[in-house]
C-alpha cells in the first residue's frame, strides 16, 4: 500500500531556530500533500495544502512566512518553521494525495516540535 | 460552512462490549466524502474508511462497522466486541474537495 515517511519523529529546538520537516511518499507519486498542526488534545487542523511545482495554499490564519512549504518533487514536501517561538511547539502530520479525488488515506507518522 | 461535530468526547467500556461512536456533519454540498481515521497513542493516523455521498450502503470490516445516513447527516462508527487495542482517539472527517475537515475526536478507552 501507500506509505508516507515523515521525518523526525521528534525534535526540540531552541527559540529563534528554524526547523525543517520532512515528507516523502515512497511508493507512489504525490502530486498534492498536506500540512497539518494538532495541539495536545485537540483535533487536527490543515494548515496548508502543496502541489508539486506550485506554491502552497495557506489556511487563513497560518502565517505562510513563518511555516514554509516546498512541495519540489512528486515525492517529497518539507516544512520549515523558521524562528521557531514555544507557541510552535505542536504535533505537525503530512498526509500525500494523487489530485483532488485520491487523497485522505495516507498520513505520515507525524513530528512532535518542541520549542524550548 | 462546513462542520463535523463528535459529541463524545471521552468514551469508556469494557472489553467485549460493543461501541458506537456517533458524527454528525453539517455541509450544503451535494458531493463529499466522509472519513474515520484512529490515531493511537503513538500520533500515527491510520485511515479506516471513506465514503463518498452518494453512497450509503452500510460497511462492515470485521469488527468495524459504519453507518451512513445522509437523511440525519450522521455517519456512525461501531465497533464490535471492543478490545484492548482499539483504545484509541478516532476522528471523523468531511471533505468536498481535497480539504479535510476534521471532527474534535473521540477518545475510547477499552478497559480489560
Amino acid at each position: 500500500g501507500a506509505v508516507v515517511s515523515q521525518h523526525p519523529s521528534r525534535v526540540i529546538c531552541k527559540s529563534g531556530t528554524s526547523v525543517k520537516i520532512e515528507c516523502r511518499s515512497l511508493d507512489f507519486q504525490a502530486t498534492t500533500m498536506f500540512w497539518y498542526r494538532q495541539f495536545p488534545k485537540q483535533s487536527l487542523m490543515l494548515m496548508a495544502t502543496s502541489n508539486e511545482g506550485s506554491k502552497a495554499t495557506y489556511e487563513q490564519g497560518v502565517e505562510k512566512d513563518k511555516f514554509l512549504i516546498n512541495h519540489a518533487s512528486l515525492t517529497l514536501s518539507t516544512l520549515t518553521v523558521t524562528s521557531a517561538h514555544p507557541e510552535d511547539s505542536s504535533f505537525y502530520i503530512c498526509s500525500a494525495g494523487q489530485g483532488l479525488t485520491n487523497y485522505g488515506y495516507t498520513f505520515g507518522s507525524g513530528t512532535r516540535l518542541t520549542v524550548v | 460552512a462546513q462542520k463535523v461535530t463528535q459529541a463524545q468526547t471521552e468514551i469508556s467500556v469494557v472489553e467485549k462490549e460493543d461501541v458506537t461512536l456517533d458524527c454528525v456533519y453539517e455541509t450544503r454540498d451535494t458531493t463529499y466524502y466522509l472519513f474515520w481515521y484512529k490515531q493511537p497513542p503513538s500520533g500515527e493516523l491510520v485511515f479506516l474508511i471513506r465514503r463518498n455521498s452518494f453512497d450509503e450502503q452500510n460497511e462492515i470490516s470485521g469488527r468495524y462497522s459504519w453507518n451512513f445516513q445522509k437523511s440525519t447527516s450522521s455517519f456512525n462508527f461501531t465497533i464490535t466486541a471492543s478490545q484492548v487495542v482499539d483504545s484509541a482517539v478516532y476522528f471523523c472527517a468531511w471533505a468536498s474537495g481535497s480539504r479535510l475537515t476534521f471532527g474534535e475526536g473521540t477518545q475510547l478507552t477499552v478497559n480489560p
